[in-house]
């Protein structure tokens, strides 16, 4: 089984539309991220948190929100998605701050806001 | 601030012949990470080799090694004996020890003529 999985792997939705994206993992990490990625762009920090009660925002957290309901579960929320929010998203794991823990990642999630 | 720069958005590679990415880096941690990942069409991020800032060495994973220049900043990633598999998107990252975040390039589309 995946160390991180994502559901759902793909989803349409439409304008205005509330949608949640869930991650889980097995890899027993405190730090979870969630990012985007657009062409061109590369991967984009949404929000990351290093436990249940930390919850910090990223690069680009407007029209987006967390939830980290356990140290193995991380979700992002679009509360009304809009069409430039169509995206790859990735949810990622990584142990302690050393400089050598690299992040691990989830299979993505692709996301078309019509 | 930290930043990674990848100054390639495309290269091409004849199959069996070596290829190197290019990727320079900027911080002013003493300590740090320097990470590949590899990205194929289907689009999953496969972790590819890890390069510590106080490595005496060059890393190497199979075909895969790190040209490591500390003073220049660069962190290039070396591919020998190129294969039709290896066509995909590449990314740079980098972590501070004790980083709460990881910085991404904008990554280098690669793909390998037979």
């Amino acid at each position: 089984d995946a160390d991180v999985t994502q559901t759902p792997r793909n989803r349409i939705t439409k304008t205005g539309k509330r949608i949640m994206l869930e991650c889980s993992q097995t890899k027993g990490h405190d730090r979870m991220y969630w990012y985007r990625q657009d062409p061109g762009l590369g991967l984009r920090l949404i929000y990351y948190s290093f436990d249940v009660k930390d919850i910090n925002k990223g690069e680009i957290s407007d029209g987006y929100s967390v939830s980290r309901q356990a140290q193995a579960k991380f979700s992002l929320s679009l509360e009304s998605a809009i069409p430039n929010q169509t995206a790859l998203y990735f949810c990622a794991t990584s142990g302690l701050p050393t400089a050598y823990n690299e992040q691990f990642f989830g299979p993505g999630t692709r996301l078309t806001v019509l | 601030a930290q930043k990674i720069t990848q100054t390639q958005p495309g290269m091409f590679v004849q199959e069996k012949e070596a290829v190197t990415l290019d990727c320079t880096y900027d911080t002013s941690d003493p300590s740090y990470g320097l990470f590949w990942y590899k990205q194929p069409s289907s689009g999953e991020m496969i972790f590819l080799i890890y390069q510590g800032s106080y490595d005496q060495q060059n890393a190497t994973e199979g075909r895969y090694s790190l040209n490591f220049q500390k003073a220049r900043k660069s962190a290039n990633l070396v591919i020998s004996a190129s294969q039709l598999g290896d066509s995909a998107m590449y990314f740079c990252a980098m972590r501070s020890r004790g980083g709460n975040q990881f910085y991404f390039g904008t990554g280098t589309s690669l793909t390998v003529i037979p």
